[in-house]
């Protein structure tokens, strides 16, 4: 059984630039989350799927940020125009409430820096 | 609001030395989950615990327990006999979707524990 794999696992930008982040989610979990975490803090929300349905998203999720979840299975995360506020490590969770009552299990994250 | 505290930034200890660390949460709901997650220099989050608000009942797993008290809104955790390789960054959590619906994992700052040899 696989975990969550996030890709790629580092990412250097030029300020101004485009990224996008994947995400794949552990196969049977139909709910997918992204978090952001800058050093010396814990991870904070940016939003949240189930299926490929996008749930909810925190006020942090500017104009440009999106995520998709196009068929339910993985996520990317696209940032626009990358600003050096942006530099931190994108992480990406999934959960089941059938599996395992909604515990959030997390890959291992994407960093990203804005030069 | 939802608010998880982690007053405790860093610690260090010698090996074989118990160490607690403490979480302080705060939420308007009554039905709400806590968690602890451990992350090791390596960048991942690895889940450890998950408790609900009805189950106060403490859990001990190996070398790591857990106190729950919902009275002052507190869920410790306590390893036991440390070594080296708890040494990692320990984040508590808190989710209190019953009310509002929402999934998101609100974390405290963490403490970094380290364990010298």
């Amino acid at each position: 059984d696989t975990g969550v794999s996030q890709d790629p696992r580092h990412k250097i930008t030029k300020r101004g630039q485009n990224v996008t982040f994947r995400c794949d989610p552990i196969s049977e979990h139909n709910r997918l989350y992204w978090y952001r975490q800058t050093l010396g803090q814990g991870p904070e929300f940016l939003t949240y799927f189930q299926n490929e349905a996008q749930l909810e998203k925190s006020r942090l999720l500017s104009d440009r940020f999106s995520a998709e979840r196009p068929k339910g299975s993985f996520s990317t995360l696209e940032i626009q125009r990358t600003e050096q506020g942006d530099s931190a490590m994108y992480l990406c969770a999934s959960s089941s409430y059938r599996v395992d009552t909604d515990t959030q299990y997390f890959g291992p994250g994407t960093r990203l820096t804005v030069l | 609001a939802q608010k998880v505290t982690q007053a405790q930034t860093e610690i260090s200890v010698v090996e074989k030395e118990d160490v607690t660390l403490d979480c302080v949460y705060e939420t308007r709901d009554t039905t709400y989950y806590l968690f602890w997650y451990k992350q090791p220099p390596s960048g991942e989050l690895v889940f450890l615990i998950r408790r609900n608000s009805f189950d106060e009942q403490n859990e001990i797993s190996g070398r790591y327990s857990w106190n729950f008290q919902k009275s002052t809104s507190s869920f410790n955790f306590t390893i036991t006999a440390s070594q080296v390789v708890d040494s990692a960054v320990y984040f508590c959590a808190l989710s209190d979707p019953s009310r509002t619906g929402r999934r998101a994992l609100t974390f405290g700052s963490g403490t970094r524990l380290q364990v010298q040899p």
